[in-house]
């Protein structure tokens, strides 16, 4: 157990539709970070919150949004969901004096 | 702009040793990371290097030039379960991880 926790782990909606997924990173890290990887292709960055702030913009989309809450857990929102939508995405948290990041086990999104 | 590049796939035999080159040009250094991602499964933290030279831990060595823009991850005693993607990303002057497209690794009998 990474200590980033992602719920759902499977999540299946069809096209149109709208989805959340949640993000708890581990206990005191402030920073989070949302990942997009679809089959057999890299990490694409999508966001960075920072203790409830936007702190960077990676190729998200305009039907994905994201916040970050006072109790630092994330929620990326995904509308209007097309087949290509269809991925894994990932949380992944960091702290102070931390090595690099920290990734929840993700979830698998299918868009039928 | 900001860019990593590392081999799409390699393949090697059990038992042998395996060198993943990464190249790099971003926008400042602060560190360059390897990771290991099994088919499926979260990315999972294997090395750092920030300053030059070679950092072992067990099986697995990492090394860095930052002149040349340079890492290379260097498995040996390849198993089995050493078959997985192998991520380079460096942490740039904003303190974000900028990551390669990761290398497949092929382990055969």
């Amino acid at each position: 157990d990474s200590g980033v926790t992602q719920t759902p782990k499977h999540l299946i909606t069809a096209t149109g539709q709208r989805v959340t997924l949640r993000c708890s990173p581990r206990s005191g890290d402030l920073s989070v970070y949302w990942y997009q990887q679809s089959l057999d292709q890299g990490l694409q960055f999508l966001i960075h919150y920072y203790n409830g702030e936007e702190r960077a913009k990676g190729n998200i989309l305009e039907r994905f949004s994201a916040q970050q809450f006072p109790d630092l857990h994330s929620e990326l929102n995904l509308s209007s969901l097309e087949l290509g939508d269809s991925a894994l995405y990932f949380c992944a948290s960091s702290g102070q004096g931390d090595y690099g990041y920290t990734f929840g086990s993700g979830t698998r999104l299918t868009v039928v | 702009g900001q860019n990593i590049d590392q081999p799409t796939e390699m393949t090697a035999t059990e038992g042998a040793i395996v060198q993943i080159n990464c190249t790099y040009q971003t926008s400042g250094f602060n560190g360059l990371f390897w990771y290991q991602q099994h088919a499926g499964e979260a990315p999972t933290f294997l090395s750092y290097n920030v300053l030059d030279g070679l950092e072992e831990k067990g099986r697995f060595s990492s090394f860095l030039s930052r002149s040349k823009g340079y890492s290379y991850l260097l498995l040996k005693e390849l198993q089995m379960k050493d078959s997985a993607s192998y991520l380079c990303a460096v942490m740039d002057s904003n303190y974000q991880l900028i990551w390669g497209a990761g290398t497949k690794l092929i382990i055969k009998p």
